[in-house]
């Protein structure tokens, strides 16, 4: 399978505890997404990778959170003192240069208690 | 007030329906418009992609892009069980480098299609 994988697709934790999430996005494609998804409501902007450099963050994106790409390669986006308030579906998703069109991959569902 | 409105629904219609689906913008920088499917607790996958007014048909399905009153629609001619999903429409101005891939996203209308 060619598309966007994440892991692991679920992972309960307890408030206060840290979570890491892994994306690998498709081969090709050198720009990688982080968005976040809640009950009910379409996805919000986290943070944009080109290749290796991270480009944009959103204010979303507190300092509990940090995300790298090593090697423009995967991706894994941290989350530190987990708060039940960061309970969500985080999806990441990856384009090439040349296209507007995000390609999302299955995400990973968090829940914090 | 939210950058993208999209009515949530739900949808409920029969097997062999036209659905209209909507959403308005009120940010006139949006220049490329989606829609996009999610299948309960799966990623959204691409579904339609347009860049700036006018109409796309693929199959059973057609986009349409009003920039002038800052409305998008997408219609399912002929619509089936397996048509039963989230759909969420998204769109991005044309900035170029570090916006290219900021969606804004709608919150998404779910649509049950019955036999």
């Amino acid at each position: 399978d060619t598309g966007v994988s994440q892991n692991p697709r679920h992972k309960i934790t307890k408030r206060g505890q840290n979570v890491t999430f892994r994306c690998d996005p498709i081969s090709e494609h050198n720009r990688l997404y982080w968005y976040r998804q809640t009950l009910g409501q379409g996805p919000e902007f986290l943070t944009y990778f080109q290749n290796e450099a991270q480009l944009e963050k959103s204010r979303l994106l507190s300092d509990r959170f940090s995300a790298e790409r090593p090697k423009g390669s995967f991706s894994t986006l941290e989350i530190q003192r987990t708060e039940q308030g960061d309970s969500a579906m985080y999806l990441c998703a990856s384009s090439t240069y040349d296209e507007g069109a995000l390609c999302f991959g299955p995400g990973t569902r968090l829940l914090v208690l | 007030q939210k950058e993208v409105e999209q009515d949530p629904g739900p949808l409920s219609v029969p097997e062999g329906a036209i659905v209209s689906l909507n959403c308005t913008y009120s940010n006139s920088a949006f220049q490329y418009f989606m829609w996009y499917r999610q299948y309960s607790r799966k990623g959204p996958e691409l579904l339609m992609y347009t860049y700036s007014s006018g109409n796309k048909e693929d199959g059973r399905f057609t986009a349409q892009v009003d920039k002038s009153s800052k409305y998008i629609s997408l219609f399912i001619r002929d619509s089936q069980p397996s048509d039963s999903a989230t759909y969420l429409c998204a769109m991005r101005v044309n900035a170029g480098g570090t916006s290219y891939g900021k969606l804004t996203f709608g919150q998404g209308t779910i649509l049950t299609v019955h036999p």
